[in-house]
């Protein structure tokens, strides 16, 4: 079946532009989670979505990032006015249910770099 | 908040030999650790999964062992192949799956 998707694969901005990246899980998955990836790095946190709860946005490192989740399926991660600090990888992941079947499936992650 | 360190953070070995990536964690309410594979260009991918109910979890050449009393937990892959060359990050979650923390990776590098 299909796995998760994101898009653009590749978003190249300038500094101050805003930019939105899109992230399809997997069908039915309930749980739905953002990275962030700078090169050669971890894995850091950023939002968390689980079904119609409030997300968890522990992990957002500004007020510039937001995230919404349309329908409990597709979300949307949002930078505003980007800094060449916000250049990373960002990582979309999809679990089936938090609580009980918990892997996530990641998806090919979107590669942002800001000039 | 939880924290995961990950040692060591690069790992060469000849084929065929063991490897060992430890991790520790602080939150004693952790009770989910995956293991990720992640190769070069491409997107994590688990590769085992233990719960804090279970003190070790084998698949194949691939095993896990948990010790909850000292928070630490260990990925072990016997007789190394090159492909299995890559970064490997460890994670701690509670709730199991809620609120992931990664560790930092270690690269491993099989040597033929």
């Amino acid at each position: 079946g299909a796995g998760v998707s994101q898009s653009p694969s590749n978003k190249v901005t300038e500094k101050g532009k805003d930019v939105e990246l899109r992230c399809d899980p997997i069908s039915g998955h309930t749980a739905l989670y953002w990275y962030r990836q700078s090169l050669g790095q971890g894995l850091e946190f950023l939002i968390y979505f689980q079904g119609n709860s409030a997300p968890d946005k522990s992990g957002l490192p500004s007020d510039r990032f937001s995230a919404e989740r349309t329908g409990g399926s597709v979300s949307t991660l949002t930078i505003q006015r980007t800094q060449q600090e916000d250049s990373a990888v960002y990582l979309c992941a999809s679990s089936l249910v938090s609580g009980g079947s918990d892997t996530q499936y990641f998806g090919p992650g979107t590669r942002l770099t800001v000039l | 908040g939880e924290n995961v360190e990950q040692h060591p953070s690069t790992l060469s070995v000849q084929e065929g030999d063991s490897a060992v990536i430890k991790c520790t964690y602080s939150d004693s309410a952790s009770n989910y650790f995956p293991w990720y594979k992640q190769e070069l260009g491409k997107r994590p991918q688990l590769i085992i999964d233990i719960r804090s109910n279970v003190g070790e979890k084998k698949d194949q050449r691939i095993a896990v062992t948990l010790n909850k009393t000292a928070k630490h937990f260990s990925l072990h892959i016997t007789e190394t192949q090159p492909e299995d060359s890559a970064v490997y990050f460890c994670a701690a979650s509670i709730n199991y799956g809620q609120n992931f923390v990664f560790g930092p990776g270690t690269r491993l590098s099989v040597l033929p």
